[in-house]
């Protein structure tokens, strides 16, 4: 069983919608969730992290992480066109050096 | 102010060769961490760097190695490549340090094929 276990989607939505990603991980020392944005043969994009538990709101996105579930989610409301991309969810502990990535969602917004 | 940066955006290489990629990082970040994603797949840890010293290793073989300078910039040198070394390579910096060492920001990568 992979550490970070995120479905790869594809996930199509009409432009307007509320969007759901979502990451199930078994390692109970993860405390460091983040989520990436990565579009076509780019680099990612840090979009939110969040320390421990709890929830964080930056404009349109949301990240929500129950520690309890070992299940951490991303909302994107009123979802544009230009949010087309994979999202990669990642996760890491206070003693590693490493993040450990999902396979990320592949999210297509249609106008 | 620039973001990561790596150089250089794309290589060809044939079996057996050896390639080094170059990355510098957010100005004022002290470590640097080396990634390599595959088609289809999310990004998995090579190396981590912090004040020039190796932090992390991933399960990478002895052909993978990097270093990283006074500058901060870094390398990471591939050996003897096998076609299965084909991927996007990602540079990405932090600030360090046992706060800030995960909360890491990735470069365009480097996209190596071999052939």
């Amino acid at each position: 069983q992979k550490e970070v276990e995120q479905d790869p989607g594809p996930l199509s939505v009409p432009e307007g919608a509320i969007v759901s990603l979502n990451c199930t991980y078994s390692n109970s020392a993860f405390q460091y969730f983040m989520w990436y944005r990565q579009y076509s043969r780019k680099g990612p994009e840090l979009l939110m992290y969040t320390y421990s538990s709890g929830n964080k709101e930056d404009g349109r996105f949301t990240a929500q992480v129950d520690k309890s579930s070992k299940y951490i989610s991303l909302f994107i409301r009123d979802s544009q066109p230009s949010d087309s991309a994979t999202y990669l969810c990642a996760m890491g502990s206070n003693s590693g050096y490493a993040l450990n990535f999902g396979k990320g969602t592949s999210l297509l917004v249609t106008p | 102010d620039a973001g990561v940066t790596q150089s250089p955006t794309h290589l060809i290489k044939t079996r057996g060769q050896q390639v080094t990629l170059r990355c510098s990082p957010i100005s004022g970040h002290k470590s640097v961490s080396w990634y390599q994603q595959v088609l289809g797949q999310g990004p998995q840890f090579i190396f981590q760097y912090y004040e020039k010293e190796e932090r992390g290793r991933g399960n990478f073989p002895d052909r993978f190695s990097a270093r990283q300078f006074p500058n901060y910039s870094s390398e990471l040198n591939v050996n003897a490549l096998l076609l299965g070394d084909s991927a996007l390579y990602l540079c990405a910096s932090s600030l360090g340090g046992l706060a800030g060492g995960l909360v890491i920001y990735f470069g365009p990568g480097t996209r190596l094929l071999v052939l």
